[in-house]
């Protein structure tokens, strides 16, 4: 089993829509969670962090659920612009450091 | 945007020879990453390093070695290409080992 999973997509969604991904984690003792986009042929880009219980940031919710060890994203109100793929992301503890381990990603397309 | 160059941007090599890929940055972050990109497979870490001269390896690294000698540069080199090793490669910074700043990429083709 991978420590981080997304469901690949692709999401294809009309414009003015609301989106939600999951991403799940094995490792319990994970403490950080993040969000990234990413653009074709792009970097990744930091979206959010998710710290606690969650946080918004205008039209973006992150949502952390430890007990289900997953993490969600919702998108409101869709734009063209939010056509990306989304990376999930996970703070992992060893025993030499912490590490961050990356989902491969969600692919979301909007449609006019 | 974080201040993050990599080089060369693209390049195309044969199998067998050796190839380094450079990661600038002017961040003076403690942290830096080498991850590899390859459909399918997400972003796998190669190696880190937490600081001058302060390397790890990550789950992917063999074949791959790297050196950090100032805190702004970190060098990953392939000693041998295979085409394997044919990926888009991502160097990344950070300052608390938590957020993450990416490069543009570095897009290596092995013939």
């Amino acid at each position: 089993r991978k420590e981080v999973e997304q469901d690949p997509g692709p999401f294809n969604v009309p414009e003015g829509a609301t989106v939600a991904f999951n991403c799940t984690y094995s490792n319990s003792a994970s403490q950080s969670f993040f969000w990234y986009r990413q653009d074709c042929r792009k970097e990744p880009k930091l979206l959010m962090s998710v710290y606690s219980s969650g946080n918004e940031d205008g039209r973006f919710t992150a949502q952390l659920n430890r007990a289900s060890q997953y993490i969600s994203l919702l998108i409101r109100d869709s734009k063209l612009s939010d056509s990306a793929t989304y990376l999930c992301a996970v703070n992992v503890r060893y025993s030499s450091a912490s590490k961050i381990i990356f989902g491969s990603g969600t692919r979301l397309s909007i449609r006019p | 945007d974080a201040g993050i160059t990599q080089s060369p941007r693209h390049k195309v090599t044969e199998t067998g020879t050796p190839v380094t890929l450079r990661c600038h940055q002017t961040e003076n972050h403690r942290y830096m990453y080498w991850y590899r990109q390859d459909p399918g497979h997400g972003l796998r870490l190669i190696h880190y390093s937490y600081g001058v001269k302060d390397t790890d390896k990550g789950e992917v690294s063999d074949g791959y070695s790297v050196s950090r000698s100032k805190t702004e540069d970190f060098l990953l080199t392939l000693e041998s290409a295979t085409s394997s090793q044919t990926s888009v490669y991502f160097c990344a910074i950070s300052e608390r080992a938590y957020e993450q700043y990416f490069g543009p990429g570095t897009r290596l083709t092995v013939t």
